[in-house]
């Protein structure tokens, strides 16, 4: 299947400090890609949904100017945990897709802010 | 809005023994099914999909899982488990947007006794 790229896969941060993980589609032309969080031994839960070239549709809960989603090409969009506290620690994962196809999955990324 | 219930929240199986993780969705149009599956420590997997077509669809790994449209069900269902299948699992639905709300449910953990 096609291939999504999360980085970095793990990362450490102060409180206070801002955090970016990318997610990129290394094989197909994402017009979709999804953020979500998922706490220990829970579900995804969908923070976000952008489509390439306009902004980011936030669930409702999530502080858009907290999670800022960046979705500037069809390969990459980014998301920036701004001003991160211990309770923003959590493990993100981007999922990507085609039109008319599944969304693809990346590893994820594991956020501790400390 | 989508929103997708999943029957057991773990669900504890002797090896070869026949599974089945229920699976409803709740949205008034057209949707996309798929169930994912996360093995410890490694990120989501696609097991399989139903946009269209024969309502019964199989998967990889031996699972399938069967679309009843009047019911708004989607369940999972593998005759002979393995150790192997323990893992998270999680029903996901797009609606007919295509690319807008790829909802998941809440997930079934699924241990399987050697």
């Amino acid at each position: 299947g096609a291939v999504v790229s999360q980085h970095p896969s793990w990362v450490i941060c102060k409180s206070g400090t801002s955090v970016k993980i990318e997610c990129r589609s290394l094989d197909f032309q994402a017009t979709t890609m999804f953020w979500y969080r998922q706490f220990p031994k829970q579900s995804l839960m969908l923070m976000a949904t952008s489509n390439e070239g306009s902004k980011a549709t936030y669930e409702q809960g999530v502080e858009k100017d907290k999670f800022l989603i960046n979705h500037a090409s069809l390969t990459l969009s980014t998301l920036t945990v701004t001003s991160a506290h211990p309770e923003d620690s959590s493990f993100y994962i981007c999922s990507a897709k085609e039109s008319y196809t599944e969304a693809f999955f990346g590893q994820g990324t594991r956020l501790t802010v400390v | 809005a989508q929103s997708v219930s999943q029957h057991n929240h773990h669900v504890i199986l002797s090896e070869a023994a026949s599974l089945e993780l229920g699976c409803n969705y709740s949205y008034g149009g057209t949707v996309n099914l798929f169930w994912y599956v996360q093995y410890p420590g490694q990120h989501l997997q696609l097991l399989l999909k139903y946009f269209s077509g024969d309502p019964l669809v199989k998967g990889i790994k031996g699972f399938e899982a069967e679309f009843i449209k009047s019911k708004f069900s989607f369940n999972l269902r593998k005759p002979s488990v393995q150790w192997s299948d323990t893992a998270e699992y999680f029903c996901a639905v797009n609606g007919d947007n295509y690319g807008q709300n790829f909802v998941f449910g809440p997930g079934t953990r699924l241990s399987v006794l050697p």
